[in-house]
């Protein structure tokens, strides 16, 4: 079936730590995206790319680092420098090159919470 | 900055009630307007869209939502709600200044429908 993984679905940190989520999409969608799912906030834009080995910073993109390698897999790493990562964290990905009124497909979500 | 505004944070309906969602956007101009619908322990799934033409979009599982322009509204509509439509609902509106890459999210609508 085609879609979005992401992994793991749950993950602690230590305070101090890099962790990386993983986001891999077999849809061979152009664009993928990272938010943040905090409570009664919606979503926030992380990074966004549209293609592969380019990407942009969204709204709230200080504290993470995300790297397009290949056009299947968009990793977000939460660095130390992030003041408050405890959030759901969501991957997402859509044809942006089929025009402008693609919808974007969204994956399972990574609960990150710092111990 | 261009904003989508949900003004219902927590609606709680009773099985058979009509239900109306409030979305509201900054944008001027072309628009295009999504709401997506996160069940609980599910991923967001895109309901309806709206990009052109008719201003009344009918979309999955009996919604609908009328674009009205003058009014930079996309409500949420559903006759009659069940209990299977106990979710989280957001709006998001595509940002023409990045070309309509980017989604701006609404802070959702938590809806419980009471049997």
């Amino acid at each position: 079936d085609g879609g979005i993984t992401q992994s793991p679905k749950y993950l602690f940190r230590k305070e101090g730590q890099n962790v990386t989520l993983s986001c891999e999409q077999n849809l061979n969608h152009d664009a993928m995206y990272w938010y943040r799912q905090d409570p009664g906030q919606g979503l926030r834009l992380i990074y966004y790319s549209q293609i592969v080995n380019d990407f942009q910073k969204g709204d709230i993109a200080e504290g993470y680092s995300v790297s397009r390698e290949k056009k299947e897999s968009f990793p977000l790493t939460v660095t130390s420098a992030q003041k408050n990562p405890t959030a759901f964290y969501l991957c997402a990905s859509r044809f942006s090159s089929q025009g402008h009124n693609q919808p974007q497909h969204f994956g399972d979500g990574t609960r990150l919470s710092i111990l | 900055a261009q904003s989508v505004s949900q003004h219902n944070h927590h609606v709680i309906l009773s099985e058979a009630a009509s239900l109306e969602l409030g979305c509201n956007y900054s944008y001027g101009g072309t628009v295009n307007l999504f709401w997506y619908v996160q069940y609980p322990g599910q991923h967001l799934q895109l309901l309806l869209k709206y990009f052109s033409g008719d201003p009344l979009v009918k979309g999955i599982k009996g919604f609908e939502a009328e674009f009205i322009k003058s009014k930079f509204s996309f409500n949420l509509r559903k006759p009659s709600v069940q209990w299977s439509d106990t979710a989280e609902y957001f709006c998001a509106a595509g940002a023409p200044d990045t070309g309509f890459q980017k989604l701006v999210f609404g802070t959702g609508t938590r809806l419980l429908v009471s049997p």
